[in-house]
């Protein structure tokens, strides 16, 4: 598959336990936020998002935490699988418009 | 991945050649994106549409062209390939309101040797 990250933070969680993974904001203005999580030759796949408004959202097994205040953004995977194995990153948007953001991302890798 | 197409997947080129990616929905989303992704960096938007014909520039948009002809259809092209352009590429498309979810395609390996 491509390789869409040779240098990036890793982040390695025991099978069933539970991921955090970070991502730090540059702009205060930016008002929406995206998770994604892109597979070994995949496309990014959308996770969850959250707007500024918000502080927490949920989904199914995942939780996105935003805080203002230190512009960071944090994505909770609960009781992590092997499918979860990929790269993960952030999306911020700036502009109240198309214009988005990518963080470079964080390879989560799930041992057996 | 879901109703969005990108052709071809793989590609070798030499330097100096032109080369047009294609992307196609089936969405009938308004706004169609295309990226470059390279180790080290985040997704970089080249180009995007906001409609049949209306396109603009992104960040890194010199030595790349679109055209928008159908709502369906996005082309990439580059006019003369160089070696920097050597990355994967991706489609992506929005409903168009503000601050709408981006979604992907899969991507397209493009080698430039």
């Amino acid at each position: 598959g491509e390789s869409v990250g040779l240098h990036l933070p890793t982040l390695s969680v025991q099978e069933g336990d539970n991921s955090i993974i970070n991502c730090a904001y540059s702009n205060s203005a930016s008002d929406y936020f995206i998770w994604y999580k892109q597979e070994s030759g995949k496309g990014p796949q959308f996770i969850i998002d959250i707007r500024s408004n918000m502080d927490k959202r949920q989904g199914q097994r995942v939780t996105v935490l935003l805080n203002k205040t230190v512009k960071h953004l944090s994505l909770q995977i609960a009781a992590t699988q092997p499918g979860d194995s990929a790269v993960y990153f952030c999306a911020e948007n700036r502009d109240y418009g198309q214009n988005f953001v990518f963080g470079p991302g964080t390879r989560l890798s799930v041992l057996p | 991945d879901a109703g969005i197409t990108q052709s071809p997947r793989h590609k070798v080129t030499e330097t100096g050649t032109p080369v047009t990616l294609r992307c196609h929905q089936t969405e009938n989303h308004r706004y169609m994106y295309w990226y470059r992704q390279d180790p080290g960096h985040g997704l970089r938007l080249i180009h995007y549409s906001y409609g049949v014909k209306d396109t603009d520039k992104g960040e890194v948009s010199d030595g790349y062209s679109v055209s928008r002809s159908k709502t369906e259809d996005f082309l990439l092209t580059l006019e003369s390939a160089t070696s920097s352009q050597t990355s994967v590429y991706f489609c992506a498309i929005s409903g168009g309101g503000s601050q709408e979810t981006q979604y992907f395609g899969p991507g397209t390996r493009l080698l430039v040797l």
